[in-house]
């Protein structure tokens, strides 16, 4: 099994620009999750989608836009880049909410110049 | 406000000694409490989990520590190798979100 699928795996981004980091999971995990990490700061939530059809706001969601496309995938958009959008971000998928093991990707490595 | 305090937030130690790793929180509502280990260009990865019901649990080489009066729990590395080198990560969770510590970069020097 793949686990947790995210791509691409580096990006370079000038201010302004828009992308989409898409993330798969093949484990028919409810729970979906990204999270963003900074030195020094751990992972900290930008959105989760506790099942199909639901998302809702972590900890930092400003600038970024979510979307439960289905079971398996769940993509988070950057509209409009910001240098301090630069980061690694991983996605993260349990089976039932936050009260299980959560599965990471590997990671996207964002730079906004 | 960090929900959940780790320390150190660097820590090096001999092969064969006993990292010890704390993390201390104040929510008593939280109900899940894993530890992740995170290599280099990784994704972090579950190492072993508690829930507050029990003070102690050991996989293997690693022990969780869990005082729920006091509201914090440790993480113990025994005989610890090089390859044990990483960032760890605790956890504390309710409902449907985690809350991280900020991180431990472990090096054990061979």
């Amino acid at each position: 099994n793949a686990g947790v699928t995210q791509t691409p795996k580096f990006q370079v981004l000038k201010t302004g620009q828009s992308m989409t980091l898409q993330c798969a999971q093949d484990m028919n995990h409810n729970s979906m999750y990204w999270y963003r990490q900074d030195p020094g700061m751990g992972l900290r939530l930008i959105y989760y989608s506790a099942s199909e059809g639901t998302t809702d706001k972590g900890e930092v969601p400003n600038g970024y836009n979510v979307s439960r496309l289905n079971k398996r995938e769940f993509s988070l958009r950057l509209e409009s880049a910001a240098p301090s959008q630069t980061s690694v971000y991983f996605c993260a998928s349990t089976r039932d909410r936050a009260r299980t093991e959560a599965f990471f990707g590997q990671g996207t490595r964002l730079t906004v110049v | 406000q960090q929900q959940v305090k780790q320390s150190p937030q660097s820590l090096i130690v001999q092969k064969g000694g006993i990292p010890i790793i704390n993390c201390a929180y104040e929510n008593t509502a939280f109900d899940y409490f894993p530890w992740y280990q995170q290599f280099p260009g990784k994704g972090p990865a579950l190492l072993i989990a508690i829930r507050p019901d029990v003070s102690e649990k050991k996989e293997g080489r690693f022990t969780i520590s869990f005082n729920k009066s006091a509201k914090q729990f440790s993480l113990h590395i025994m005989d610890s190798q090089p390859g044990d080198s990483a960032t760890y990560f605790c956890a504390a969770s309710m409902g449907n979100q985690f809350y991280f510590g900020t991180g431990t970069s472990l090096t054990v020097i061979p």
